[in-house]
């Protein structure tokens, strides 16, 4: 049983597309995160969801939306991809709002072309 | 700023020995901190984590040490094993958002 899973695992697409990556967790966890990796294997929070609701919004460029259709499910849609955003992408969760362990995901390497 | 900073980039150690990863961290008002292990091409794994009304938590085979007098982190990992070899990160967090602050990560490798 995968408890936190992402789709696609890899994902390479062109300049200036639109890209979505999906991400579902079965553990019954109300918060949902969406984290970036860098090649240097920094890993920045970016989004938070608890129950439906945007709790973290870091500085992201307005291109990245997170959207949650559900407590389950944190989707990360990216307008107009550029080269910089070429990283590895982690969904995390997290029982609740606070200060909880989080378990990630398997990640989605994005490649910008 | 806030950082989490670990002092090591890859620590080396020879399978059987214990292993000592350090951390130091600035904001002195995070109360909750947390290791975690990423092997490669896989996402990070909660290892232990600790809040700040202690000093000292013991896992499996790994201990994690607090000391919030200079803001410094560490995790013990006893008898290592070829498997613990993967980056280490601490992470640490205040408040109420869950917001994690990762460090920049310690590459351990394990010599057979």
């Amino acid at each position: 049983d995968t408890a936190v899973s992402q789709t696609p695992k890899y994902l390479v697409t062109q300049m200036g597309n639109d890209k979505s990556i999906k991400c579902e967790q079965n553990l019954g966890h109300d918060t949902m995160y969406w984290y970036k990796q860098d090649s240097k294997k920094f890993l920045k929070i970016m989004f938070s969801y608890n129950n439906k609701e945007l709790i973290i919004n870091e500085t992201v460029p307005n291109r990245f939306s997170p959207k949650s259709p559900d407590k389950a499910h944190l989707n990360l849609h990216i307008n107009s991809l550029e080269l910089g955003d070429s990283a590895v992408y982690f969904c995390a969760s997290s029982h609740t709002t606070g200060p909880y362990e989080q378990y990630f995901g398997p990640g989605t390497r994005l490649t910008v072309t | 700023g806030e950082s989490v900073g670990l002092h090591l980039p890859t620590l080396s150690v020879q399978e059987g020995d214990n292993s000592i990863i350090n951390c130091a961290y600035s904001n002195s008002a995070s109360d909750y901190f947390i290791w975690y292990k990423q092997e490669s091409g896989k996402g990070p794994q909660f290892i232990i984590d600790i809040r700040s009304n202690m000093d000292k938590r013991q896992g499996q085979r790994v201990t994690v040490l607090l000391n919030k007098t200079v803001k410094h982190l560490s995790l013990q990992i006893a008898a290592t094993q070829p498997g613990d070899s993967a980056v280490y990160f601490c992470a640490e967090t205040g408040g109420n958002t869950g917001k994690l602050i990762f460090g920049q990560g310690t590459t351990l490798q394990v010599k057979p």
